[in-house]
């Protein structure tokens, strides 16, 4: 069954640091992910998707397929990123949209 | 478009009650799901639908927890004799097609008293 980790429950970091919120994944096919965000008392919402190679309100995302990995990036963090993250791999077959467990990001200024 | 919606936004219930909770999917979706989020414990999966056959149910927490969806559209999720532990925000979502993503609903807040 693929699974996704999202190692990180809670990350903190300052307004104009770098972010990296990492992801893992296990998955036995040619794999695509995405990264959904929650804003404060907004739905969920796709941020972004790896096939896209798009970078959404200054976020990236890699796959490292070496690794298993798929880590979302930012060079320089601003408040209005603080929000719950979500690394996700999409329903394939019988397999179902899979979420990691998220990681809660707050960006101090 | 509509996206996918749910009813109803809140729902406070005493402990022992049923509750129904629905779902609308974006139409022409085929995938269903329904996810559970409750303060600190991030997603949790319930149920996924692929039209109106479940092939996932691994997620219910118990038997008091059921779903059904007809005509490969609405989808209502029933807790039956609710406990405090069943109070969270549960979220649905919807999906075509593989690798597509999906398309969240705004969650029903359940709280048990």
């Amino acid at each position: 069954a693929q699974r996704v980790t999202q190692p990180e429950k809670l990350l903190s970091v300052f307004k104009g640091a770098p972010v990296e919120l990492k992801c893992n994944y296990s998955y036995s096919g040619s794999p695509e992910l995405f990264w959904y965000v929650q804003y404060s008392r907004q739905r969920l919402q796709l941020l972004l998707r790896h096939i896209s190679r798009e970078s959404i309100k200054g976020f990236t995302a890699d796959l490292n397929k070496g690794e298993t990995s798929f880590h979302l990036k930012k060079p320089f963090a601003q408040e209005e990123d603080s929000a719950m993250y979500y690394c996700a791999l999409p329903p394939f077959g019988n397999e179902k949209l899979t979420f990691g467990t998220g990681t809660r990001l707050t960006i101090i200024p | 478009g509509a996206g996918v919606s749910q009813s109803p936004s809140n729902k406070v219930t005493e402990k022992g009650k049923d509750v129904e909770l629905r779902c609308d999917p974006i139409s022409g979706h085929t995938a269903l799901y329904w996810y559970r989020q409750s303060l600190g414990q991030g997603l949790e999966f319930l149920i996924y639908f692929q039209g109106n056959s479940a092939p996932d149910k691994s997620g219910l927490p118990s038997d008091r927890f059921s779903a059904e969806r007809t005509g490969g559209s609405v989808s209502t999720l029933t807790i039956q004799r609710t406990q405090q532990e069943d109070s969270a925000v549960y979220l649905c979502a919807s999906s075509y097609g593989l690798a597509a993503k999906g398309y969240f609903g705004p969650g029903t807040r359940l709280t048990v008293l």
